[in-house]
């Protein structure tokens, strides 16, 4: 069965600190890995996309990993601000011809404090 | 480009009444689709659509309708609201071409009570 699991399924940090966020999956055939970020009572918003091919990749103070080999992904978080405060989804696409099939993890809550 | 839209922000309704959830798109994407947000649980996607005159059933379509009579507009039909549809919809878009690499992009959402 495909799965997506994230966690920790939340998270209180302070304000400059790091996090990292995870997310494993048992998803078949793999296709791509995108994390997003979802305001609160707002629609997710893609922060980075992760082929098979890829292990990192930054985007400003978010930086992916990802193995495909024990099919584990990682989002750092590094000097965290207050507005980096949401939830972070991991979403996995399976190959499945033009349409595909996208797996949504439950997403893990980030608390940002001052 | 406006993205994607989506009214209304907020509804409540009671048990068996009808209401249908707008989402509109400006960005001439061919694939479109809805999902739900229920709390601990990741996105369900309920119908999608890879264009107009074109709908497929998604993960949890039952209760819901759906009809794509252009490219830019994909409403949500609740036929006859249930409690359990309680829930948060998101409408989503994306262009084909690529298919599964595209970056979907998520409306604003509509948290809908049902009494």
């Amino acid at each position: 069965k495909n799965q997506v699991e994230q966690s920790p399924q939340s998270l209180i940090i302070l304000e400059g600190k790091n996090c990292t966020l995870q997310c494993n999956y048992t998803v078949s055939p793999f296709s791509n890995l995108r994390w997003y970020k979802q305001d609160t009572g707002r629609g997710p918003v893609s922060l980075t996309i992760m082929t098979f091919s890829e292990n990192t990749k930054s985007n400003g103070r978010y930086t992916a990993t990802l193995d495909a080999d024990t099919k584990q992904s990682s989002l750092h978080i590094t000097a965290s601000q207050l507005s980096d405060s949401a939830s972070y989804i991991c979403v996995v696409s399976a190959t499945s011809g033009n349409t595909g099939k996208l797996i949504f993890g439950q997403g893990t809550t980030l608390q940002v404090k001052p | 480009n406006a993205g994607v839209t989506q009214t209304p922000k907020f509804q409540v309704l009671k048990t068996g009444q009808s209401m249908t959830l707008q989402c509109a798109q400006d960005m001439n994407h061919e694939y479109m689709s809805w999902y739900r947000q229920d709390p601990g649980m990741g996105l369900r996607l309920i119908h999608y659509s890879v264009g107009a005159g074109i709908t497929d059933q998604g993960e949890v379509p039952n209760g819901y309708n759906v009809s794509r009579s252009t490219t830019e507009d994909f409403p949500l039909r609740l036929l006859s609201a249930a409690p359990s549809q309680t829930s948060v919809y998101f409408c989503a878009s994306r262009p084909l071409g690529l298919a599964i690499t595209n970056e979907q992009f998520f409306g604003p959402g509509t948290r809908l009570t049902v009494l």
